[in-house]
Parts: structure tokens; C-alpha cells; sequence
């Protein structure tokens, strides 16, 4: 196992566009974390599941932002009408669900929104 | 609300000296608190991490202590290194059933 993997490392997009971020995370692990990170900043929790059930969002995350994670495998982050605002760092993590709570994360795909 | 707060921002110490950064907490039913350190470029990976029930957690030159009255923890670096330049994030959790909560960063920026 390579660890938590992310695709595309980087995106650049117009304004306006849709974009779909995918991560694959470590096979054994149940839960998958997104968050987003803005430079100089810590990660902020975006969504996280539990298998295939999403069990909780943050208010971070607007209508705008979909995520799914079919069959408890990978997961994908969509972000619909993409703004300037969007620009960061979008941050995959997993974990085990017991007692080491330590997160994984993946190197993150960074979005430019032009 | 910010539930965990760093500092410093930024840090730059000489090459075998001591880091120190410190975070504090406001919520008291947190009870796993670890650091991470990132790379530029690279997600965070976990460093060393620390409950409620012990006061201070070694792992090689890397030191956790707790203070549960004062809801304070800090990492404490031996012997920096310059390969320990990086950026170091505070994070707490209740048993792993909240999301990871985390500070804003310290820049560590070690000088030989």
C-alpha cells in the first residue's frame, strides 16, 4: 500500500467551471477525511465518511461543494460554478476508525481558480 | 471560534537548539491531541501524539507535554535539526468521533 493517493496534483481552471478531485485512501482504512488549505493557514474540515455514508459536513461547504465515496472506496470532491475564493489546497485524509485516531493524508491537489 | 490556538507563527531557531510551540484548547472533552508536520508540497504527516492521562510523551528528540488544568500542550524539538524546517500543526479530537480540529501553523525555520 502506497498510502492515501490524490489526483490531479494540481488544476487550474477558468471561473465558472466545474471541477472533480478524486482520492484513493489506504485500503484498510474506513473513514476519509476532506479538508482545504489555504497558504498560511491550517487544515479546515470539509466533510468526512464512514464507509459509504457521509456522516457529517461542515459549514464550510457550501452548496456548490459535493462529495461521495461509492462502495467505501475512493472518494470524489466536485465543486460546481468554481469562484476565486475556491483557490486552495484540498487536503485527503483517512484513518481506522478505534483507537489511534491518527489521519493519513494524501499530498493534496491544489486548485487555482483564474 | 477558533478551537485551538498556536504559537508561535513563525520560529527560527539554531541548529541544535531547542523549538518550542505551544497550543491551547477550549473544549475539555477533547482527549487525543496530536502534531503534524508538513513539507511544502506535501499533505501533513503525523508526528508524535499525546493523550489526557499522561503529562509529557517522548518519541527520540521529539516531546509532548500536557497540561490538562491549564488545556495547554507543546512540542518541544531536541537538537533541532535543519531537515525539522518545516511547518508544524497543533490538532485535538474527542475520541476520534469529531474531526481533527486544528491550529494555524508554526513556521520552524532551523539556522546552522
Amino acid at each position: 500500500d502506497t498510502g492515501v493517493s490524490q489526483d490531479p496534483r494540481h488544476k487550474i481552471t477558468k471561473r465558472g467551471q466545474n471541477v472533480t478531485f478524486r482520492c484513493d485512501p489506504i485500503s484498510e482504512h474506513n473513514r476519509l477525511y476532506w479538508y482545504r488549505q489555504t497558504l498560511g493557514q491550517g487544515p479546515e474540515f470539509l466533510t468526512y465518511f464512514q464507509n459509504e455514508a457521509q456522516l457529517e459536513k461542515s459549514r464550510l461547504l457550501s452548496d456548490r461543494f459535493s462529495a461521495e465515496r461509492p462502495k467505501g472506496s475512493f472518494s470524489t470532491l466536485e465543486i460546481q460554478r468554481t469562484e476565486q475564493g475556491d483557490s486552495a489546497m484540498y487536503l485527503c485524509a483517512s484513518s481506522f476508525q478505534g483507537v489511534n485516531y491518527g489521519y493519513t493524508f494524501g499530498s493534496g491537489t491544489r486548485l487555482t481558480v483564474v | 471560534q477558533q478551537q485551538v490556538k498556536q504559537s508561535p507563527q513563525s520560529l527560527i531557531v539554531q541548529k541544535g537548539g531547542i523549538s518550542i510551540i505551544n497550543c491551547a484548547y477550549e473544549n475539555t472533552a477533547f482527549d487525543y491531541f496530536p502534531w503534524y508536520q508538513q513539507f511544502p508540497g506535501k499533505g501533513p504527516a503525523l508526528l508524535i501524539a499525546i493523550r489526557p492521562d499522561v503529562s509529557e510523551k517522548k518519541e527520540g528528540r521529539f516531546t509532548i507535554s500536557f497540561n490538562k488544568s491549564a488545556k495547554q500542550f507543546s512540542l518541544h524539538i531536541m537538537d533541532s535539526q535543519p531537515g525539522d524546517s518545516a511547518t508544524y500543526f497543533c490538532a485535538a479530537t474527542l475520541s476520534g468521533n469529531t474531526p481533527l480540529v486544528f491550529g494555524k501553523g508554526t513556521r520552524l525555520s532551523v539556522i546552522a
